[in-house]
């Protein structure tokens, strides 16, 4: 029951650039996604989340782009930064439930 | 900065055994949730609680589970009789509220437990 995918398991990026973070959904009945980071013996920290009553939310560095049409999310994040290093989830959820769910991660690695 | 605080923060269990995961959420939280993460997997949800009962509970989370919030404060999880299968990090998380289509919320998860069943 892969409804969140995360395809790209790792990314790395040179510090400074920018990264970028992908994550595909198959259910048309979400309409909130998140952002969540996690470093390693940590609980995931919320970062960002957008409506899909929006296309774009930005919060300083991280900025999440919604494609409700292709049922596709992006997190951007720049300038990147070693402190950035990390693994990323996107979640989803919908009306009507409590839950989220959760894509499998991908771990950023930022270069110095 | 307001904290959910889990303990303890590694348990080892035999198969078999009982065991209880104590979660403290943020004192104004209304929602309260768990979620695990097998070693390799995704975060998964378990359970959610609102207003002394369970709003919502997933496959995963059958008759061996169970949770409670006894006195105000602790938040748990029970695992009646444990499998080795159960072994994983599971994470507490509450919420002020549930989100809006406008708001930015999320939840606040704790640092979890992590199960091993041996």
């Amino acid at each position: 029951d892969q409804q969140v995918k995360q395809n790209s398991p790792s990314l790395s990026v040179q510090e400074g650039r920018i990264s970028i973070l992908n994550c595909d959904y198959t259910n048309s009945m979400f309409d909130y996604f998140l952002w969540y980071k996690k470093y390693p013996a940590e609980g995931p920290t919320f970062l960002i989340s957008i409506s899909s009553i929006k296309d774009k939310n930005e919060d300083g560095r991280f900025t999440v782009f919604l494609n409700k049409s292709a049922k596709h999310l992006s997190l951007h994040i720049v300038p990147s930064q070693p402190g950035d290093s990390a693994v990323y989830f996107c979640a989803a959820t919908g009306s009507g439930t409590y839950k989220y769910i959760f894509g499998t991660g991908t771990r950023l690695k930022v270069l110095a | 900065e307001p904290e959910v605080t889990q303990t303890p923060s590694h348990q080892v269990t035999q198969m078999g055994q009982e065991v209880i995961l104590r979660c403290v959420p943020i004192s104004n939280h209304l929602y309260f949730y768990w979620y695990r993460q097998i070693l390799g997997q995704k975060v998964e949800f378990l359970v959610s609680f609102y207003n002394n009962e369970i709003s919502e509970k997933s496959e995963i989370f059958d008759d061996q589970f169970s949770v409670e919030r006894p006195d105000g404060s602790n938040f748990t999880l029970k695992i009646r009789s444990t499998k080795l299968e159960d072994s994983a990090m599971y994470f507490c998380a509450s919420s002020e509220a549930l989100r809006t289509r406008a708001s930015t919320y999320g939840y606040t998860f704790g640092s979890g437990t992590r199960l091993t069943v041996v």
